[in-house]
């Protein structure tokens, strides 16, 4: 099975820099995801990274070091609509379900 | 929007009773997942189903059940309701294997 851990919150000050982390345990890896949620809203997708190394988008970045079945996400120059909550996920195979963590809360402060 | 659509929005409903979520996943999509979030909870998997065939299930009760359709829209049934069961409902569908998920705003359900 899969299992994931993830800070359950985090605050960071408007402007800054932030870095939610995630560990994981899983038979078989398929790559690893985050997804935001705003709360009363859907989850949605931010990012993958099936190999080592950082993808960037926009002001959010991924990290992955699969050898230390570790990620985390860099959220920069934070804005309050960042406040929401985090997930990363991971799946065993392609086929397979996406497994969840259980979030990360951020809040930013001015 | 995500093009996923779930209905009803909210639910509220008396222990012991049944109740029935829809989805209708994105235009193409062949794969739907149903998760359950409760309060100060990760999403919990409960079951998927690619066009019409139950691939994976999760952690989902036996009070529970799913389908797909083949139109592809699915169905998550909940029976003999309890006040655990209360937690908003998504669902998610994706195109190919690579692709992300696509969730739905979900269905807020109460049992009272």
């Amino acid at each position: 099975g899969q299992s994931l851990e993830q800070p359950s919150e985090v605050t960071a000050v408007e402007g800054a820099i932030v870095q939610i982390n995630c560990t994981y345990q899983t038979s078989g890896f398929y790559g690893l995801s985050w997804y935001q949620q705003h709360d009363g809203g859907a989850p949605t997708f931010l990012s993958y990274n099936a190999l080592d190394g950082l993808e960037e988008t926009g002001r959010f970045s991924s990290f992955l070091s699969r050898s230390d079945s570790y990620g985390y996400l860099l959220l920069q120059e934070l804005q309050m609509k960042d406040s929401a909550s985090y997930f990363c996920a991971v799946r065993g195979s392609g086929n397979t379900p996406l497994v969840f963590g259980k979030g990360t809360r951020l809040s930013v402060i001015a | 929007d995500s093009g996923v659509t779930q209905t009803p929005k909210h639910l509220i409903t008396a222990t012991g009773q049944r109740v029935t979520l829809r989805c209708s996943p994105r235009s193409g999509d062949l794969s739907v997942y149903w998760y359950q979030q409760s309060l100060d909870q990760g999403l919990q998997f409960l079951i998927q189903y690619y066009n019409g065939e139950e691939r994976a299930k999760g952690n989902i009760l036996e009070r529970f059940s799913a389908q797909q359709f083949p139109d592809l829209h699915s169905e998550l049934n909940l029976s003999s309701l309890e006040l655990g069961d209360s937690a908003l409902y998504f669902c998610a569908s994706r195109g190919d294997y690579n692709s992300p998920l696509h969730f739905g705003n979900g269905t807020r359900l109460t049992v009272t």
